[in-house]
């Protein structure tokens, strides 16, 4: 069975540009989970998809922002980028229930100019 | 507020003796608690979990301890093996925010030879 893949790797932006990120799940997976990872902040949760709706949400300003297509897939979008977004952003797919494991992708590394 | 709080950054052993990682929480709602391992560059991947019904889950040389009324919980390693030398996440969740976790800010893991 395939892992969590997330493109692109490695992207580098200016401040106030937008990013596009995407997350493909393992299959049969229907939640997609989104994390931002910093030095100081350790991992940070950002959102949850399930079955296209946004299930939960962390304490990030409405820059970020995320769907999540019929097939799972999920993207996530940052707008009027700051230098503080550079970080490490790894989305995690799973069944969508409480205690269940989470599989995470390799991430994004983000670097904002 | 942080909910979990892994309080040493680092924790340095010799091959073959035991990890002791440690991990304290706040939020009484939580009822399972997961364990992630990342190596740089790569996402987390799931180690160990338990539910809040039990107070001991074993997995190889992997332990997880809970203390429920001392909002408490370590990792045990044994015997420690150099390829163990990562960042260790705790990771708490709770039925009512479906799949959301909460990490914490990790601990590194140094298995010396």
């Amino acid at each position: 069975k395939a892992g969590v893949t997330q493109t692109p790797r490695y992207l580098i932006k200016t401040r106030g540009q937008q990013v596009t990120l995407s997350c493909s799940p393992i299959s049969g997976h229907r939640s997609v989970s989104w994390y931002q990872q910093t030095p100081g902040q350790g991992l940070q949760f950002l959102f949850e998809y399930f079955s296209e709706t946004q299930r939960n949400k962390g304490n990030f300003p409405g820059r970020f922002s995320g769907r999540q297509f019929s097939n799972s897939r999920s993207e996530m979008n940052v707008s009027t980028l700051e230098l503080g977004d550079s970080a490490l952003y790894l989305c995690a797919s799973s069944h969508g229930t409480s205690g269940g494991e989470q599989f995470f992708g390799p991430g994004t590394r983000l670097t904002v100019l | 507020d942080q909910q979990v709080k892994q309080n040493s950054p680092s924790l340095s052993v010799q091959e073959g003796r035991i990890s002791i990682l440690n991990c304290d929480y706040t939020n009484s709602m939580f009822d399972y608690f997961l364990w992630y391992k990342k190596y740089p560059a790569e996402g987390p991947t799931f180690l160990i979990s338990i539910s809040s019904i039990k107070d001991k889950n074993e997995d190889g040389r992997f332990t997880v301890f809970l203390n429920k009324s001392a909002k408490h919980l370590s990792l045990h390693i044994v015997p420690s093996q150099p390829g163990d030398s990562a960042v260790y996440f705790c990771a708490p969740g709770h039925t009512g925010a479906n799949s959301k976790l909460t990490f914490g800010k990790g601990i590194t893991l140094s298995v010396r030879p």
